[in-house]
């Protein structure tokens, strides 16, 4: 099983500065397989990013993902109000067939 | 744009089974795999299993033995039985599907459902 470690648990930042978080896989995951969401109190996680780093419809500029192999990043370049969630990354790959990370939480410094 | 709602109770009692449906509206059933995912509460993800269309199943291995998938064409609707619950098993559940060309993530996600397992 490919375990995902996200980092940091827990980003405190203000409005206008930039995010980055951590994707770190215990093996080397593809970088088609590589997946980000974000998701909000109360709301189902919605994809962000596939493929490492091709948008998802709908994703702002803001939003991108970098890496390879075990190491992955999710950058967001200038946070917005509405960008204060949790962030998951997912792989597709070994058995079980999809894992995810266990998120890293941004929230308002 | 696929639209997913899930049904199902809301309670289930220790030792029974638990049992959900998704149907699928807006969207051919035909174009996805269809997988459930849940989260218990305050926790992570996790992957349960997915069906396609055909029949075709892939699950957790950690909870294979006591997953049921199955898919209705003909109504849209795809379910997911859980036998022999616990207290580990009370989580929101979703359905969610991926593409058909690109199964390694998941596009589009109902709201999910609570389900407490409590006798």
């Amino acid at each position: 099983e490919i375990v995902l470690t996200q980092s940091p648990g827990t980003l405190s930042l203000s409005p206008g500065e930039r995010a980055t978080l951590s994707c770190r896989a215990s093996q080397s995951v593809s970088s088609s397989y590589l997946a980000w969401y974000q998701q909000k109190p109360g709301q189902a996680p919605r994809l962000l990013i596939y493929g490492t780093s091709s948008r998802a419809t709908g994703i702002p500029v803001r939003f991108s993902g970098s890496g390879s192999g075990t190491d992955f990043t999710l950058t967001i370049s200038r946070l917005e109000p509405q960008d204060f969630a949790v962030y998951y990354c997912q792989q597709y790959g070994n058995s079980p067939l999809f894992t995810f990370g266990p998120g890293t939480k941004v929230d308002i410094k | 744009q696929v639209q997913l709602q899930e049904s199902g109770p809301g309670l289930v009692k220790p030792s029974e089974t638990l049992s959900l449906t998704c149907t699928v509206s807006a969207g051919s059933i035909t174009s996805f795999y269809w997988s459930w995912i849940r989260q218990p509460p305050g926790k992570g993800l996790e992957w349960i299993g997915y069906i396609s269309y055909s029949g075709s199943t892939n699950s957790n291995p950690s909870l294979k033995s006591r997953i049921t998938m199955s898919v209705d064409t003909s109504k849209k609707q795809f379910s997911l039985k859980l036998s022999s619950v616990t207290a580990a098993d009370t989580a929101v559940y979703y359905c969610a599907g991926s593409g058909y060309n690109n199964l390694y993530y998941f596009d589009y996600w109902a709201q999910g459902t609570l389900v407490t397992v409590s006798s």
